[in-house]
This record gives structure tokens, C-alpha cells and sequence, in this order.
């Protein structure tokens, strides 16, 4: 158990709509990182948030948002869905988010578009 | 771009050490070397990470050479359940993140 924890696990919706992954890092931890993972692909890195603020944007859609709270929690909006946003979205924590301390992952979300 | 090149694919008998290798001859002197596993689409695992010196844990054994142009992964007895997907990263861009290659599937035999 890594301690960060994803909402939900499993989750299916049509095209055009608009989702909300919810992640909650480990205790103590305050940077959190958004990745997208599609089928059989590497994880590509989405954004990252460090104690409230944005601190990186990577290949993320104009269509997603984050944020991350004063709780530190955080939240992937993903909207007007399209079939190919159909993914592994993992959600991982730092402590301060600097190059020599490890990230650890929760368990993902699962997005399936019909 | 991924900065680092792994083999696609390696076996290795169970209780057996698995040696993964990985080139990474573009690192640059503050880039440290990580190393995670993704198991059937299970959240990535951290295993170990290093800047020059060899690491060790209770999961891996991390070898870097002197010129840190390449590592190897040492899981020193190895079970059915270290199959899996192993990642060798060189962080980071200057928002320290890391860049994810395709990674090693390895594949513990019994």
C-alpha cells in the first residue's frame, strides 16, 4: 500500500461528458502528480501541484483541469469526452516534489468512454 | 523523449538474481536513476533510485557505473510475483519530472 489513495476505481461514461478523479496523497506528502497511462502505452505526464500551486503542465489537454486543495487532496477534470480518453489515470505524491525523492502511485482510475 | 534505453523483454528462473540493465549515456551530473515496476496495470511501484553510489533496500540492489552512462537493476532472488514491467528513469526535466521509456517486461519461470 503505497498510502495515496484514487476515486473512484472503475469508471464508464459516454462521449461529451464531463468526469472527476479524485486523489488523496500520502500523509505528509505535498506534491501531487497527474499521469495518463492508455493501453499498453508508458505513462505520460499530465500536471503537478505542489502545496496548492501549479508547479508543471505537461501533455495536458485543454479540455482537462486539476487542482489540488488546501487539504492537499487534488482533482483531475476531464470534459467533453472523446473514446480515445479512454485510460489508466494514476495519481502519484512527493514530499516537495524535488529530483531526489521518490514518487509513489495510488492505484489509478480506470476511464472507459462508450 | 525517454533518456534511457532498456531491453524489451527478459526471463529468468525463479530464485534466481534478475539483472536488468539500462543505458541512460545522455545523464546529466544532478539526474538521479530511478527504478519502478508496474505490475498488470497496478499503480508503478518505487524500487530504488541513485545519483553515483550503489544502493541497496529490502527490494533491489541499484548499481550505477562510474561514468553513469548506464545501471543495472539487481532483484537478488527472484519470485513469480517481481513479474512485471520495470522502469528505468533518468530525472528530470527542470521541473524534475520523470520521463517514462517502454520499459523491461520481465518475466519470472518457474
Amino acid at each position: 500500500d503505497s498510502g495515496v489513495t484514487q476515486t473512484p476505481k472503475h469508471l464508464i461514461t459516454a462521449t461529451g461528458q464531463r468526469v472527476t478523479l479524485r486523489c488523496s496523497p500520502r500523509s505528509g506528502d505535498l506534491s501531487v502528480y497527474w499521469y495518463q497511462q492508455s493501453l499498453d502505452q508508458g505513462l505520460q505526464f499530465l500536471i503537478q501541484y505542489y502545496n496548492g500551486e501549479e508547479r508543471a503542465k505537461g501533455n495536458i489537454l485543454e479540455r482537462f483541469s486539476a487542482q489540488q486543495f488546501p487539504d492537499l487532496h487534488s482533482e483531475l477534470n476531464l470534459s467533453s469526452l472523446e473514446l480515445g480518453d479512454s485510460a489508466l489515470y494514476f495519481c502519484a505524491s512527493s514530499v516537495e516534489g524535488i529530483s531526489n525523492q521518490p514518487q509513489h502511485f495510488g492505484d489509478g482510475t480506470r476511464l472507459s468512454i462508450l | 523523449d525517454a533518456k534511457t534505453t532498456q531491453p524489451t523483454s527478459m526471463d529468468c528462473a525463479e530464485g534466481r538474481a534478475a539483472n536488468l540493465p539500462c543505458n541512460h549515456s545522455t545523464i546529466s551530473g544532478n539526474e538521479y536513476v530511478y527504478w519502478y515496476r508496474q505490475i498488470h496495470s497496478q499503480g508503478p511501484q518505487y524500487i530504488i533510485h541513485g545519483l553515483k553510489n550503489n544502493e541497496t533496500n529490502e527490494m533491489a540492489s541499484l548499481i550505477i557505473t562510474e561514468d553513469r552512462k548506464s545501471s543495472t537493476l539487481i532483484l537478488p532472488h527472484a519470485t513469480l510475483r517481481d513479474t512485471a514491467v520495470y522502469y528505468c528513469i533518468v530525472s528530470m526535466d527542470s521541473n524534475y519530472q520523470l520521463i517514462w521509456g517502454a520499459g523491461t517486461k520481465l518475466i519470472i519461470k518457474p
